[in-house]
C-alpha cells in the first residue's frame, strides 16, 4: 500500500493523559498536512509541513498540540492534558507538486475519544 | 478568514438519477476547489478538482463546474449507482506561505444516499 498511513487508528485515553498519533505521508512528497475532523463537519486545518519545517499553524492549535517532523519524512501530532473537546478524528494529508498544481491526500485517520 | 457552505446536508436519489451538491465560498483568494468522498471510517478520498482558471471539469460520470464571480462551484453525479452513496465534501482552497502549499477549508458535507 503506498498511499498515507497513520497509526494508530483508534485511541481511547482518559482526560489529563498524552497521546501521539504518527503519519507517514506517501514516499517523496514534501508536504504534510495535519487536519482535525468532528462528528458530522468537515476536516479543519490544524497545520503544515514543507520538509522538516513547520510553516504554518492554525488558531485550532492551542499549546496543548504539538506537530514534529524531524527528517522530513514522517510525523507525530501530540496533545498534551487531553480533554474531552479533543475528541475527533485526527487526519494527515500529503501532497505533492507539479509545477503550481498540489494534490493532498489523505490517510485513513486516528479517530480519538477522551473519557 | 474563508466561509464554505454546502447545501444540502442529505440527499437521496434513485439508481440511475443525477445528484448536485452545491458550495459557495467567501474569499476571492481561494483559487482550486477539489472534492473529497469519505467513506465510513476511511479518510477522504479526492474525486476530481477544479482550478480558477476552469469553468467545467469532466471525469466519466463526475462533472464540476465554478462560477468564480458569483463564487459558487457545484458537483455532478450522473447515473448514480448504490456505491456512489458516501459523504461529499467540497473544499476551497488558497495559497499558504510562499509556494503553492494550499491551505484547504471544508463544507459540512452531504450525505448522499444512492436508493437500488
Amino acid at each position: 500500500d503506498t498511499g498515507v498511513s497513520q497509526n494508530p487508528r483508534h485511541k481511547i485515553t482518559k482526560r489529563g493523559q498524552n497521546v501521539t498519533f504518527r503519519c507517514d505521508p506517501i514516499s517523496e512528497h514534501n508536504r504534510l498536512y495535519w487536519y482535525r475532523q468532528t462528528l458530522g463537519q468537515g476536516p479543519e486545518f490544524l497545520t503544515y509541513f514543507q520538509n522538516e519545517a513547520q510553516l504554518e499553524k492554525s488558531r485550532l492549535l492551542s499549546d496543548r498540540f504539538s506537530a514534529e517532523r524531524p527528517k522530513g519524512s514522517f510525523s507525530t501530532l501530540e496533545i498534551q492534558r487531553t480533554e474531552q473537546g479533543d475528541s475527533a478524528m485526527y487526519l494527515c494529508a500529503s501532497s505533492y507538486t507539479q509545477g503550481t498544481l498540489e494534490t493532498q491526500y489523505f490517510g485513513p485517520g486516528t479517530r480519538l475519544l477522551v473519557l | 478568514g474563508e466561509n464554505v457552505e454546502q447545501h444540502p446536508s442529505t440527499l437521496s436519489v434513485q439508481e440511475g438519477d443525477s445528484a448536485v451538491i452545491k458550495c459557495t465560498y467567501s474569499d476571492s483568494a481561494s483559487n482550486y476547489f477539489p472534492w473529497y468522498k469519505q467513506e465510513l471510517g476511511k479518510g477522504p478520498q479526492l474525486i476530481i478538482d477544479i482550478r480558477s482558471n476552469v469553468g467545467e471539469k469532466k471525469d466519466q460520470r463526475i462533472a464540476v463546474t465554478l462560477n468564480k464571480t458569483a463564487k459558487h462551484f457545484s458537483l455532478h453525479i450522473t447515473e448514480t449507482q448504490p456505491e456512489d452513496s458516501a459523504v461529499y465534501f467540497c473544499a476551497a482552497g488558497k495559497r499558504i506561505s510562499s509556494g503553492s502549499a494550499r491551505q484547504l477549508t471544508f463544507g459540512s458535507g452531504t450525505q448522499l444516499t444512492v436508493l437500488p
